[in-house]
């Protein structure tokens, strides 16, 4: 059955990088893009881009741009994300999730909380 | 790109029947038909419950309906139950081939 089983919860400083997880199996990863969605506390879901499949380029949100990349590593089946220059502002879970198609994500990790706190 | 537009809330009571709309523009909703919808429990992952519109994923009750009439995607629960109390979200593929998620609706089963 398809899994995205994504890393543990982290708290950093403002400043410091963070690299998020989505470990996946039970599909051909290479058939399908990545996806990653921000849920801010108490808030809702913000879409930040993509990474495509077969070609691992990645298309970002206009408001993560800079900041934020995408990447993964084929052998290991798992998608990143890593967020450079931490602020308390990208205090949030994200998702990786599994686009079908056109935003149709049909499988969803389980989120990783990002904590920026001094 | 501006999020598309819901209700913050809804109620109704158990056996009921409730709709959220979902309102976006000629850019996104109004120019496509990969609209989603997800549900969401309290700490817990977004589950896909309607796609393309107004088809349902293997598994979803046949409770939950989509239909779409110009820039406006609505979702049906028919028949509430209080399991069915969590929030909702709509997105829509763009003209940009960007997505985007509407700002989400807590509907609550009196």
């Amino acid at each position: 059955q398809v899994q995205l089983v994504q890393s543990g919860s982290e708290l950093k400083r403002p400043g410091a990088s963070v690299k998020v997880s989505c470990k996946t199996s039970g599909y051909s990863f290479s058939l399908y893009s990545m996806n990653w969605v921000r849920q801010a506390p108490g808030q809702g879901l913000e879409w930040m881009g993509y990474i495509q499949a077969k070609t691992g380029n990645a298309f970002y949100a206009q408001a993560f741009t800079g900041r934020f990349v995408f990447y993964w590593d084929t052998s290991l089946t798992t998608a990143y994300l890593q967020i450079f220059g931490l602020t308390t502002d990208d205090t949030a879970v994200y998702f990786c999730a599994r686009d079908a198609a056109f935003g149709k994500y049909d499988y969803w990790g389980q989120g990783a909380l990002v904590t920026v706190s001094s | 790109q501006a999020a598309l537009t819901q209700p913050a809330s809804v109620s109704a009571s158990p056996g009921q029947s409730v709709a959220i709309s979902c309102t976006g523009t000629s850019s996104d909703v109004g120019a496509t038909n990969y609209v989603s919808w997800f549900q969401q429990h309290p700490g817990r992952a977004p589950k896909l419950i309607i796609y393309d519109v107004n088809n349902r994923p293997s598994g979803v009750s046949d409770r939950f309906s989509g239909s779409k009439s110009g820039n406006t995607a609505s979702l049906t629960i028919s028949g509430l139950q209080p399991e069915d109390e969590a929030h909702y979200y709509c997105d829509s593929f763009t003209s940009s081939r960007t997505v985007v998620f509407g700002g989400g609706t807590k509907l609550t089963v009196l």
